[in-house]
């Protein structure tokens, strides 16, 4: 069974600093993985999905990398901006099954 | 990306009375739509998945008779919370797996904006 565990819990930094949070899993044969971003009370926003033969993602200022191996990913957040607080998620796709989430990490970025 | 609306993003309601929510995919066919609930600074646990014309599929310990999930179409899935309780306050949240081919079609996942809701 899939488990999907992510590090640090909550991580509170500095306006313009850069960042990496951890998401690792226990089972390596996924299809792909997706970090997502949450703000309190609200839904889901998609931030990158990496499929299984890739080993990087970039948007903007975000960076998700993927190391099936070792059953990892990070987020790498550039330059933070205090609209960056929020929570974040990454959820694991295994062939044949369903999502399973991280407990996410809070991010709260201090002007 | 493709977008997923939810109806409604909030409600309020007695215990006792049923609760119906559309989950919507607007600009792409889902094939598959799931239904999370999320407790509150807790992550997002699966309730059920459903399948356009199929029965859903539900995970351990939710119960399908409390539960009752619909998928008529590529595009919208309902889920009613039957005599609703006060343990059943939560927040709702659909998602939807693209067709692969159609738009967003790399089996990306997308998810809705959230449903609240509160059994007095």
């Amino acid at each position: 069974k899939q488990e999907v565990t992510q590090i640090p819990a909550a991580l509170s930094v500095p306006e313009g600093e850069n960042l990496v949070l951890n998401c690792s899993f226990t089972d390596s044969a996924i299809y792909n993985l997706q970090w997502f971003r949450q703000d309190p009370g609200k839904g889901l926003t998609s931030l990158l999905l990496i499929q299984s033969s890739q080993r990087e993602q970039t948007s903007g200022r975000l960076n998700a990398s993927l190391d099936k191996s070792s059953g990892r990913s990070t987020l790498y957040i550039a330059a933070s901006q205090p609209g960056d607080s929020a929570t974040y998620l990454c959820a694991v796709h295994n062939y044949g099954q369903n999502f399973v989430f991280g407990p996410g990490t809070r991010l709260s970025v201090l002007p | 990306g493709a977008v997923v609306s939810q109806h409604p993003s909030r409600v309020i309601c007695k215990s006792g009375t049923s609760v119906k929510i559309e989950c919507r995919s607007l600009d792409f066919q889902a094939t598959t739509m799931f239904w999370y609930r999320q407790f509150p600074k807790q992550s997002l646990m699966l309730m059920a998945t459903s399948n356009e014309g199929s029965k859903a599929t539900y995970e351990q310990g939710v119960e399908k008779d409390k539960f009752l999930i619909n998928h008529a179409s590529l595009t919208l899935s309902t889920l009613t919370v039957t005599s609703a309780h006060p343990e059943d306050s939560s927040f709702y949240i659909c998602s939807a797996r693209s067709l692969l081919g159609t738009s967003g079609g790399n089996n990306e996942q997308f998810f809705g904006p959230g449903t609240r809701l509160t059994v007095l």
